[in-house]
């Protein structure tokens, strides 16, 4: 029963790949989050959507698409992959974009070469 | 927009020890303040949160952390240290409809 699970887990690529992260959330959550976290742990968001809406879209490359076909699932689909996308990324959820509390899934780890 | 500033990068503690963890935001108003913590290969779990109320703040696993509004503080604090407490510990301030996370603390805590 995890609440904010992701997958893959790991994910090792060529550069120049298209590769997609999977996000589901089963909190009953309206807003779902994307964080990218460096080599040196610090960690930015990337995106949020509320209800299917995106409403955080942080200075990004357009290269990241996020989708949300449902409000338990948000995903994460990258194009042409370049060697500085090698991160973790996190996903998260809270009730509201105005913020309770956030619950971060387990990470994919992402990896460029 | 806010920031957040964490000054220990790292912090290295023998188990009972005392901790203090550093975190400053940049400015005033109404703030949201929470603090993280990863465990090695983990994600992220929420230690503490302040909304408002008593600016002293108590959370999981014997934390507690102090808001003083006049000096933009939110530290984090645990009396005795165990080595199951070896993790990264990230500070993060409400911004509109996102958290701004610090660049993290890394506390070792050997036997």
């Amino acid at each position: 029963d995890t609440a904010v699970s992701q997958t893959p887990k790991y994910l090792v690529t060529q550069m120049g790949n298209d590769k997609s992260i999977k996000c589901e959330q089963n909190l009953g959550h309206d807003t779902m989050y994307w964080y990218k976290q460096d080599s040196k742990k610090f960690l930015k968001i990337m995106f949020s959507y509320n209800n299917k809406e995106l409403i955080i879209n942080e200075t990004v490359p357009n290269r990241f698409s996020p989708k949300s076909p449902d409000k338990a699932h948000l995903n994460l689909h990258i194009n042409s992959l370049e060697l500085g996308d090698s991160a973790v990324y996190f996903c998260a959820s809270s009730q509201e974009p105005s913020l309770e509390t956030q619950y971060f899934g387990p990470g994919t780890r992402l990896l460029v070469l | 927009a806010q920031s957040v500033s964490q000054h220990n990068h790292h912090v290295i503690l023998s188990e009972a020890a005392s901790l203090e963890l550093g975190c400053n935001y940049s400015y005033g108003g109404t703030v949201n303040l929470f603090w993280y913590v990863q465990y090695p290969g983990q994600h992220l779990q929420l230690l503490l949160k302040y909304f408002s109320g008593d600016p002293l703040v108590k959370g999981i696993k014997g934390f507690e952390a102090e808001f003083i509004k006049s000096k933009f503080s939110f530290n984090l604090r645990k009396p005795s240290v165990q080595w199951s407490d070896t993790a990264e510990y990230f500070c993060a301030v409400k911004d509109t409809d996102k958290l701004i996370f610090g660049t993290g603390t890394r506390l070792q805590v050997f036997p």
